[in-house]
């Protein structure tokens, strides 16, 4: 069965240091994935997407970057963190193109920005 | 563009009170559509989908039904617990894309 791993589930870090959040998956090959980021009490942004290895697209431009170094790992950084980097970050995955293709969804980072 | 739009929350209720959360979609194609769960502090899990015009998904006592002449996937649960305390999200997904399109969730407190 396919399982998705993201870490640190918690994470404090002052104003102006840098970022890196990771994210697996495992049981699948080429999957597509996910970053999205929720701040209190709102919905869900997409941040960035790969369907592939070193495809990022990026739908919000912001101080945030993403990479895939291999095919099931997914890696969100900055360089200098701001105030407004704080929400829960969530990893996902799904596959291919399909209409019924649902989303995974790791148990997400709490990230405070100090 | 697609869009979905859920209603305004939090919705309040007492245990065994009868629960509906309203989901109405635009969409360019013939989506999927689909409601996720989000406990406190934990990501999102698919609570049930329904992928064509008039199925109805269900699971765990909750149930929708995919209203093409209505564009609606309404959410509904007869009976809801206290475990039942969560933020639901409305999202569809068309043939083609890589992404879907989520509603902005609405919070469900249930109390004893």
């Amino acid at each position: 069965s396919q399982t998705i791993h993201q870490w640190p589930a918690t994470l404090v870090q002052p104003v102006g240091s840098p970022l890196s959040l990771e994210c697996t998956v495992e049981g699948t090959s080429n999957p597509n994935l996910y970053w999205y980021r929720q701040a209190a009490g709102r919905g869900l942004q997409l941040l960035f997407y790969s369907v592939g290895i070193g495809q990022i697209s990026s739908e919000v431009p912001q101080n945030l970057s993403a990479s895939r170094p291999q095919d099931r790992q997914f890696i969100l950084s900055s360089k200098k963190l701001l105030l407004s980097d704080s929400g829960f970050y969530l990893c996902a995955w799904s596959a291919g193109q399909g209409f019924k293709n649902i989303q995974y969804f790791g148990a997400g980072t709490r990230l405070s920005v100090l | 563009g697609d869009s979905v739009t859920q209603m305004e929350g939090p919705v309040t209720l007492s245990e065994e009170a009868f629960l509906t959360i309203n989901c109405t979609y635009t969409a360019t194609g013939y989506p999927s559509l689909f409601w996720y769960v989000q406990y406190p502090g934990e990501g999102l899990q698919l609570l049930l989908k329904a992928t064509k015009a008039d199925d109805k998904g269900s699971n765990k006592g909750f149930e929708a039904t995919y209203r093409k002449e209505t564009t609606s996937f309404h959410l509904e649960k007869g009976s809801v617990q206290v475990s039942d305390s969560a933020v639901y999200f409305c999202a569809l997904r068309e043939g083609g894309s890589y992404i879907p399109t989520f509603g902005r969730g609405t919070s469900l407190i249930v109390h004893p």
